[in-house]
């Protein structure tokens, strides 16, 4: 399988502890995106990579939250202290954008199949 | 603020008939749109898209219109079939700005 890969697929933890989320993007795809989705919502925009380096961070993305991706190929997805309300599906993307073209317009970015996350 | 707005939460059409899904969007800089479909508890999976210099692109039973001036989009399943059931959403980009998705429609196809 050559697709977005997230593991652990589920994780439920206890308030106040940390979490953290793995994804592999699709080989070759130098852009790794996280979103974020809740029930009833669409998926809501967190962080995105261009290989190595971190482009942007929404303002949904609270201190307790970081996300790296030291070699440009897998990214991790930190919460620390987590509370109830960071219950959600997390999902990650890659797509390829050739150099010099405009950031994401014209791209089409590709999903993993999520990791739930559920704070008790 | 809601840039991109599916008003319909739900769409149920038979079998082999037409499904229509509706989106519109307010921000007039988006100059690309996109359609997933996802099943429950699994990540959205890219339909289709197409560029604002375009007004239709399609695919198979899939067909997405786009009409600039009304800042409205709409994707087209004929025939529809049961495996479409899903949830669809919209998404637009614009140059410097995140992908930005609706709430989504879940489609329900009947036999």
């Amino acid at each position: 399988d050559t697709g977005v890969s997230q593991n652990p697929r589920h994780k439920i933890t206890k308030r106040g502890q940390n979490v953290t989320f793995r994804c592999d993007p699709i080989s070759e795809h130098n852009r790794l995106y996280w979103y974020r989705q809740t029930l009833g919502q669409g998926p809501e925009f967190l962080t995105y990579f261009q290989n190595e380096a971190q482009l942007e961070k929404s303002r949904l993305l609270s201190d307790r939250f970081s996300a790296e991706r030291p070699k440009g190929s897998f990214s991790t997805l930190e919460i620390q202290r987590t509370e109830q309300g960071d219950s959600a599906m997390y999902l990650c993307a890659s797509s390829f954008l050739p150099p010099g073209q405009n950031i994401f317009s014209g791209n089409t970015i590709y999903f993993g199949e999520g990791s739930w996350l559920t704070v008790v | 603020d809601q840039q991109v707005k599916q008003n319909s939460p739900s769409l149920s059409v038979q079998e082999g008939r037409i499904s229509i899904l509706n989106c519109d969007y307010t921000n007039s800089m988006f100059d690309y749109f996109l359609w997933y479909k996802k099943y429950p508890a699994e990540g959205p999976t890219f339909l289709i898209s197409i560029s604002s210099i375009k007004d239709k692109n399609e695919d198979g039973r899939f067909t997405v219109f786009l009409n600039k001036s009304a800042k409205h989009l709409s994707l087209h399943i004929v025939p529809s079939q049961p495996g479409d059931s899903a949830v669809y959403f919209c998404a637009a980009s614009a140059p410097g700005y995140a992908l930005n998705f609706g709430k989504g429609t879940s489609l329900l196809v009947t036999p």
